[in-house]
């Protein structure tokens, strides 16, 4: 059972269109990270959010962090082929502590 | 990948062999994690090290699987008499200090059991 449910799994758009990815859990976290992860290689850091109902914005990239720290989204503006790759949300209950993962999503964005 | 280097990158064993997977964390981070992924799967965590100190283990299978982080070196991950469902990309992550929570990631030791 997945401690941080990450919707939708896959997802295949068209190159200029909108997409959100939403990561949720029944726990609280003390901060929630996300990553993308191309293949054969690392999951390498995008954003650290920390406060409830924090927002912050990476380029076309806005996440979002919860009012009650258990749930987030990460929305893309206008994609592109670019940002295909596999995008992982990570909840940790407390400063230098384990990373819990969600399934993740993996997005495909068609030229 | 953000400085933690792997290796090795790839690792093929037979069933029954030892697999050690190395990773020396980025300059200056005393903290690292292992974590192992299954294909088409998000990561688990297994342990968390501090240097000389195994910090939390729960992750980690009961038997066959043991970490370390000596005081001068690479943290070891090590399997003995693996099984072709330790075939899995094993992550090495690292922090800094406490109080800093982003872990960085090395690119994985892919284990491929025969």
């Amino acid at each position: 059972t997945q401690l941080l449910e990450q919707s939708p799994q896959f997802l295949s758009i068209q190159e200029g269109e909108n997409l959100t990815v939403y990561c949720n859990s029944s726990s609280v976290f003390s901060s929630l990270q996300w990553y993308r992860q191309e293949p054969g290689e690392g999951p390498v850091l995008l954003v650290t959010v920390v406060t409830g109902g924090e927002v912050k914005k990476l380029k076309r990239l806005t996440f979002q962090f919860g009012d009650a720290r258990k749930d987030s989204s990460l929305h893309i503006t206008a994609a592109q082929p670019g940002d295909t790759g596999l995008y992982l949300c990570a909840g940790a209950k407390n400063a230098g502590n384990m990373l819990t993962f969600g399934g993740g999503t993996r997005l495909m964005v068609k030229p | 990948n953000a400085g933690v280097m792997q290796n090795p990158r790839h690792l093929v064993r037979r069933r029954g062999q030892e697999a050690r997977l190395r990773c020396s964390p980025m300059k200056g981070h005393s903290h690292v994690y292992w974590y192992r992924q299954l294909p088409e799967e998000g990561l688990k965590f297994m342990v968390y090290l501090q240097k000389e100190n195994i910090i939390d283990e729960s992750g980690m299978p009961k038997e066959r699987f043991s970490a370390e982080f000596p005081k001068e070196g690479p943290s070891i991950l090590r399997i003995q008499q693996v099984v072709r469902g330790d075939s899995a990309a094993y992550f090495c992550a690292s922090s800094p200090l406490q109080g800093d929570w982003p872990q960085h990631f090395g690119d994985g030791t892919r284990l491929s059991i025969l």
